[in-house]
């Protein structure tokens, strides 16, 4: 079955550090990928995606490849703020067939940053 | 602006006294979810809607059950919570449909079992 794997927090890092967080996927189709952030006290929110094989997704500094070949979906931001400190899933979805649309998480990495 | 709202976003509940959440969305998506995220774990799928097609998780336990009487509104009602219930619970939208499946969701509803 499908799954997501994704590196155990927590992580702690200064303001300005470097931030790789590590995902990989089991699938049997072609999914999409995800990564969304979840601030304290909220939901979910959507920080980018890739649809396909070598697609970037993008945003707030925050960049993934989609990495067919290697099945990962690593996150990544050059220079990280505190009010980046929040807890990160990964989350893969089937294009198409019976379960398509539905996402599934990885169990999240929490990441602190400290001034 | 359009969004996914959940009431009550904190409700405290007896062991074994029924509990309703409600979610409403003003996208007019199609598909609606119910995910259940227990502390430091991933959420967890429960059931979803597309349209008012019902598709229920195959290990979602018989204790959950779930409405939506129209395209704006889901409900979850929680027959006879127990302490293992206690949790985040979280709505979540989208348009269905091929490709890239983006879910908007609530802030989530914590659920408290004493």
């Amino acid at each position: 079955g499908n799954s997501v794997t994704q590196m155990e927090g927590p992580v702690t890092l200064s303001e300005e550090a470097f931030l790789t967080i590590n995902c990989t996927y089991t699938a049997t189709g072609y999914p999409s990928l995800f990564w969304y952030v979840q601030y304290p006290g909220e939901g979910l929110q959507l920080l980018l995606k890739a649809t396909k094989a070598d697609d970037k997704g993008s945003n707030k500094g925050f960049e993934a490849t989609y990495r067919k070949e290697t099945t990962s979906f690593h996150l990544e931001k050059g220079s990280v703020q505190v009010s980046d400190s929040a807890v990160y899933f990964c989350a893969l979805s089937e294009k198409y067939g019976g379960s398509q649309g539905n996402l599934i998480f990885g169990k999240g990495t929490k990441l602190s940053v400290k001034p | 602006d359009a969004m996914v709202i959940q009431n009550p976003r904190y409700q405290v509940t007896q062991f074994g006294k029924p509990v309703t959440l409600s979610c409403s969305q003003t996208l007019n998506h199609n598909v609606m979810y119910w995910y259940q995220q227990k502390s430091s774990q991933a959420p967890k799928l429960l059931f979803h809607y597309y349209d008012k097609d019902f598709n229920n998780e195959a290990d979602t336990p018989d204790n959950f059950q779930s409405r939506r009487p129209n395209t704006s509104f889901c409900f979850l009602d929680i027959r006879s919570p127990g302490l293992g219930d206690a949790a985040m619970y979280l709505c979540a939208t989208s348009s269905g449909g091929h490709g890239a499946n983006v879910l908007t969701f609530g802030a989530g509803s914590r659920l408290t079992v004493l």
